[in-house]
């Protein structure tokens, strides 16, 4: 696609529930990035994948948090059993890869809210 | 210790003058990128301009500049002739590049609002 498309846009939810939030990154792009944004915040790194490359989970704050990526295409960040702090914008990101600058492409992110 | 560093909490700049938006980075990799990237109150993100360690020159992309101080690790945004339009959050951010060559991960600063006044 022509940009990063994340779904659903906005998502309220009940504590305790599971969520899944997608992201579409552009064609061709073989890094995706998550990111979360509490409101006025900065943006706190959850995880990379880079290719075929082990992903980088190091930012996933904890065990409820997880993301799968399918090759090169679509990710899929799953949040278990929410709490109300994980309300917040969660905001994919991706580019292409390999040398050069790799500028980031961010989706309209994907507005969580926990009740 | 934070990658990136952004400690302004709040800047205020008149109409058509020009604003330095500041940011240190702490790395000991010798190659890197720093990004600086808007986001409006809309929430998206926007791109604004890149500058490679490597580069011997600093970045500008239109009404911006990037002063970057390689020695003192600091890369900071210079916008010229602020436009109302300009009143958004500004993030710095740098990746640091792996001995392989690969990218690692891009780590934001936390941020500094501008606001522009008429």
């Amino acid at each position: 696609g022509a940009g990063v498309s994340q779904s659903p846009s906005n998502k309220v939810t009940e504590k305790g529930k599971d969520v899944e939030l997608r992201c579409d990154p552009i064609s061709g792009h073989t890094a995706l990035y998550w990111y979360r944004q509490r409101l006025g915040q900065g943006l706190e790194f959850l995880i990379y994948f880079q290719g075929n490359s082990a992903p980088d989970k190091s930012g996933l704050p904890s065990d409820r948090f997880s993301a799968e990526r399918t090759g090169e295409s679509v990710s899929t960040l799953t949040i278990q059993r929410t709490q109300q702090e994980d309300s917040a914008v969660y905001l994919c990101a991706s580019h292409e890869g390999g040398a050069g600058a790799n500028v980031l492409t961010f989706g309209a992110g994907s507005r969580l809210t926990v009740l | 210790a934070q990658k990136i560093t952004q400690t302004q909490p709040g800047m205020f700049v008149q109409e058509k003058e020009a604003v330095t938006l500041d940011c240190t980075y702490d790395t000991s990799d010798p190659s890197y990128g720093l990004f600086w990237y808007k986001q409006p109150s809309s929430g998206e993100m926007i791109f604004l301009i890149y500058q490679g360690s490597y580069d011997q020159q600093n970045a500008t992309e239109g009404r911006y500049s990037l002063n970057f101080q390689k020695a003192r690790k600091s890369a900071n945004l210079v916008i010229s002739a602020s436009q109302l339009g300009d009143s958004a959050m500004y993030f710095c951010a740098m990746r640091e590049d792996t001995s392989t060559g690969a990218n690692s991960k891009l780590t934001f600063g936390k941020g500094i609002t501008l606001s522009v006044r008429p």
